[in-house]
């Protein structure tokens, strides 16, 4: 039972370039979401989804793609790199109690 | 809307006790609350529901007031591994969509 499942763990990407984020959950839950945080800031909810084939826009959605096809997983695409994407991404999943966040993928954006 | 934490920053002795507040101008289905360390993800404390369900640790306990949208995280006796960052998460709606306050720092020292 590996709970949530990021990779890669660290990225660093040039201004333009494309990439996936990878999440990963084997508990079942229907809820999902991704989460940026910045330095000395809290989380900001990127996109959310409450089931495969549903997905919605969060707090910060614009430079973020999402998609959700199967249960398990939850990709976040960004498709257009630029330095202000350069932050730390969770991605989490909601029980009963509570979120459960993955370990985080640090992005530099250079 | 970011739901507002208070304080900003507490630093305890260890045995004193702290509370942390999280208000919303919103009606709120559900209050999280979350501890971060250092470099680590948030990881889940409590959950409190509209209509009083209480779901969380032993030793953490908060309190939810439905009428003022607020809710409160009590430590006592705290500890140095209660050292880190805490975060309020509002719902609005059983939708799974949680937004974050801006955290509260606790440093607790010998």
């Amino acid at each position: 039972n590996a709970g949530v499942t990021q990779t890669p763990k660290f990225q660093v990407l040039k201004t333009g370039q494309s990439m996936t984020l990878q999440c990963a959950q084997d508990m079942n839950h229907e809820y999902m979401s991704w989460y940026r945080q910045d330095p000395g800031m809290g989380l900001r909810l990127i996109h959310y989804s409450v089931g495969a084939g549903i997905t919605d826009q969060g707090e910060v959605p614009n430079g973020y793609n999402v998609s959700r096809s199967t249960t398990e997983d939850f990709p976040l695409r960004l498709l257009s790199a630029a330095p202000s994407q350069t932050s730390v991404y969770f991605c989490a999943t909601l029980s009963n109690y509570g979120y459960t966040f993955g370990s985080g993928t640090r992005l530099t954006v250079v | 809307q970011q739901p507002v934490q208070s304080p900003q920053a507490v630093i305890l002795r260890e045995g004193e006790d702290a509370v942390i507040n999280c208000s919303s101008s919103k009606a709120l289905y559900s209050v999280h609350w979350y501890r971060q360390k250092h470099g680590e993800a948030p990881v889940f404390l409590m959950i409190l529901l509209k209509g009083g369900e209480q779901k969380g640790h032993e030793k953490i306990s908060a309190s939810f007031n439905e009428k003022k949208q607020q809710s409160s995280l009590y430590l006592t006796a705290s500890q140095l591994s209660y050292s880190g960052t805490y975060f309020c998460g509002t719902e609005v709606g059983n939708t799974g969509k949680l937004i974050f306050g801006q955290g509260t720092t606790l440093q607790v020292k010998p």
